[in-house]
């Protein structure tokens, strides 16, 4: 196991667009975390899933973001109608129950 | 007021220097994670303790629950420490089982 993968490291989108960026997990572990880190702040939690079942959003998360993780394995989130205030780093990261986090290099997004 | 406090926000040190650095909680938690950021975003998770100290190599981390302070230090520092360290607690109350709340961090610059 590599570890959690995120991809596209880096995404470049024209305001208006929507863009979508996915989290592989640890194999094992049952929860994944999305959180978003903007410049010289600690990272917010935005959502959290435990196996498919998305359990907990934070009120950041507006309408135009929606997360899933199909089959409990992979995840994927969307930002609809992108603003330049999405600009951030976009973290995944993953745990069995509540155990240690294992972290992604995360996805910074610049809105331009 | 942030629930989790850090400080310094900055550190400069020489290499060889014994680094401090202090995280300060207002909620109950189950456990304290202390964190590490590079540039590019990618986070590696150091410890996550839930009572009285853990050592790895060079690094130590304590904490005090009566207290709900943490300190992070690291030994003989290097230039290769430099780098972001985060704190982050597991809230223990029921109803926020996924999210991690993060310090703003304190950047640290080892100078050979």
């Amino acid at each position: 196991d590599t570890g959690v993968s995120q991809n596209p490291r880096h995404k470049i989108t024209k305001r208006g667009q929507n863009v979508t960026f996915r989290c592989d997990p640890i194999s094992e572990h049952n929860r994944l975390y999305w959180y978003r880190q903007t410049l010289g702040q600690g990272p917010e939690f935005l959502t959290y899933f435990q196996n498919e079942a998305q359990l907990e959003k934070s009120r950041l998360l507006s309408d135009r973001f929606s997360a899933e993780r199909p089959k409990g394995s992979f995840s994927t989130l969307e930002i609809q109608r992108t603003e330049q205030g999405d600009s951030a780093m976009y973290l995944c990261a993953s745990s069995f129950n509540r155990g240690g986090y294992t972290f992604g290099s995360g996805t910074r997004l610049t809105v331009v | 007021k942030n629930e989790v406090e850090q400080s310094p926000q900055n550190l400069t040190a020489q290499e060889g220097e014994f680094i401090t650095i202090n995280c300060s909680y207002s909620v109950g938690i189950s456990a304290l994670h202390w964190l590490q950021q590079h540039p590019g975003g990618g986070i590696v998770s150091l410890f996550m303790l839930s009572s009285g100290k853990k050592k790895h190599g060079r690094l130590i981390a304590t904490i005090n629950i009566q207290e709900k302070h943490s300190s992070l230090h690291i030994t003989a520092s290097h230039p290769r420490d430099s780098a972001v360290y985060i704190c982050a607690v597991s809230p223990a109350y029921g109803g926020s089982q996924g999210n991690l709340i993060f310090g703003k961090g304190t950047k640290l610059s080892v100078k050979p």
